[in-house]
């Protein structure tokens, strides 16, 4: 049973251009949401998180919007740039530190 | 400021044999937690180790155990390896198991079976 799932699988955006990924959970007692970033043969490094009690978190060009009634959160990337050609995992757990629960995964392409 | 660090980088075993996977947490941590990521797919949770013990586990088998030692560092080890145990294997530190402080993740070992 996946508790966490995420799409697209793949995405194609063109440099400058707005990336968003979506992700969905199941289980109501998730209170923490993290994005990760992975490049190849490299481990998932902490993008942004948020926590359910906002809708709403920004850092850079990167925002994580939250829908609590909806149990959907999505990363958005703004001016997306070459450089953030990589894979995307979106996550969940229960009070933040305990076992992570992730998505498959959104492999994103940026194009010049 | 050393991040998690994991040895080997590379590991190439039979099937039937046994591995042993090590890693050091980020300095001030002292939560570790492993995960299996298969090719193509998002971390799967094997277990987490506070004060030397296993505080929680993941949908694994038996097979796989671990160790905590009292300066933090942890092993994974994995007996009676199967083909379908090839994956990268990650450690990720905390500060605190349940202390609502992020994961960081090191860059892995990856573990093929022949």
């Amino acid at each position: 049973q996946q508790q966490v799932k995420q799409s697209p699988q793949s995405l194609i955006v063109q440099k400058g251009g707005i990336s968003i990924i979506n992700c969905a959970y199941e289980n109501t007692a998730f209170d923490y949401f993290p994005w990760y970033q992975q490049f190849p043969g490299k481990g998932p490094a902490l993008l942004i998180a948020i926590r359910p009690d906002v809708s709403e978190k920004k850092e850079g060009r990167f925002t994580i919007s939250f829908n609590k009634s909806a149990k959907q959160f999505s990363l958005h990337i703004m001016d997306s740039q070459p450089g953030d050609s990589a894979t995307y995992f979106c996550a969940a757990s229960i009070a933040g530190n305990t076992p992570l629960v992730f998505g498959k995964g959104t492999r994103l392409s940026v194009i010049a | 400021d050393a991040g998690v660090t994991q040895s080997p980088t590379h590991l190439i075993k039979t099937r039937g044999q046994q591995v042993t996977l090590r890693c050091s947490p980020k300095s001030g941590h002292d939560t570790v937690s492993w995960y299996q990521q298969a090719l193509g797919q998002g971390p799967q949770f094997i277990f987490q180790y506070y004060e030397e013990e296993e505080r929680q586990r993941g949908n694994f088998p038996d097979r796989f155990s671990g160790h905590q030692f009292p300066n933090y560092s942890s092993e994974l080890n994995v007996n009676a390896l199967l083909l379908g145990d090839s994956a990268l294997y990650l450690c990720a530190s905390s500060p605190g198991p349940r202390n609502n402080q992020p994961q960081h993740f090191g860059d892995g070992t990856r573990l093929s079976i022949l």
